[in-house]
């Protein structure tokens, strides 16, 4: 079964507009992590924003935040005030206790700003 | 610090030969791991280590090899290049196990088997 859902393949921006990248999960364990990675077209993978299953507030770094519905198992990446530099490759990643904490990505969701 | 290393870039192989990745990190992390990936499907884990000495498989690991013996480093054995491993190869390491742990990445090395 998927851990991590994407369903938007791709995704078209304008220019200073805010864009919401969805992410869906599945687990049964209390303790994981949600991560959300940029992969611009030079290919290289950029840690954006972290979320952890027992924090009680949204993640927030910069431009970025995180709507996290527990209940709902949902992980959505907000990227506020969009710029053309931000046109990439977006992964959701989730990592559960059980076993060893590895790392799962979702499909990935391809944004594109628009001038 | 230079971080996440993978040798080579770029590499072409025929069907049949193997190889091997390179993957060393000077963060003195305890995790590291081996992705692929491949368009519509994401990164998809090969091979795993949570220490020196240690190694699991994870989501894909035929057709590859890994071993663990020291800290820094964590080759990909290929035994035999076939076409469908043509892919992106990702090594990455974590500081250790846990649910907040960031997993930092090498650059990549695009691998065409023909």
């Amino acid at each position: 079964a998927q851990k991590i859902t994407q369903t938007q393949p791709g995704m078209f921006v304008q220019e200073k507009e805010a864009v919401t990248l969805d992410c869906t999960y599945d687990t049964s364990d209390p303790s994981y992590g949600l991560f959300w990675y940029k992969q611009p077209s030079s290919g290289e993978m950029i840690f954006l924003i972290y979320q952890g299953s027992y924090d009680q507030q949204n993640a927030t770094e910069g431009r970025y935040s995180l709507n996290f519905q527990k209940a709902r198992k949902s992980a959505n990446l907000v990227i506020s005030a969009s710029q053309l530099g931000d046109s990439a490759m977006y992964f959701c990643a989730m990592r559960e206790r059980i076993p060893d904490y590895k790392l799962s990505f979702g499909a990935g969701t391809t944004v594109t700003v628009r001038a | 610090n230079a971080g996440v290393t993978q040798t080579p870039k770029f590499q072409v192989l025929k069907t049949g030969q193997s190889m091997t990745l390179q993957c060393a990190q000077d963060m003195n992390h305890e995790y590291m791991s081996w992705y692929r990936q491949d368009p519509g499907m994401g990164l998809r884990l090969i091979h795993y280590s949570v220490g020196a000495g240690i190694t699991d498989q994870g989501e894909v690991p035929n057709g590859y090899n890994v071993s663990r013996s020291t800290t820094e480093d964590f080759p990909l054995r290929l035994l035999s290049a076939a076409p469908s491993q043509t892919s992106v190869y990702f090594c990455a390491s974590s500081l250790d196990r846990g649910p907040n742990t960031e997993a930092f990445f090498g650059q990549g090395t695009r691998l065409t088997v023909v």
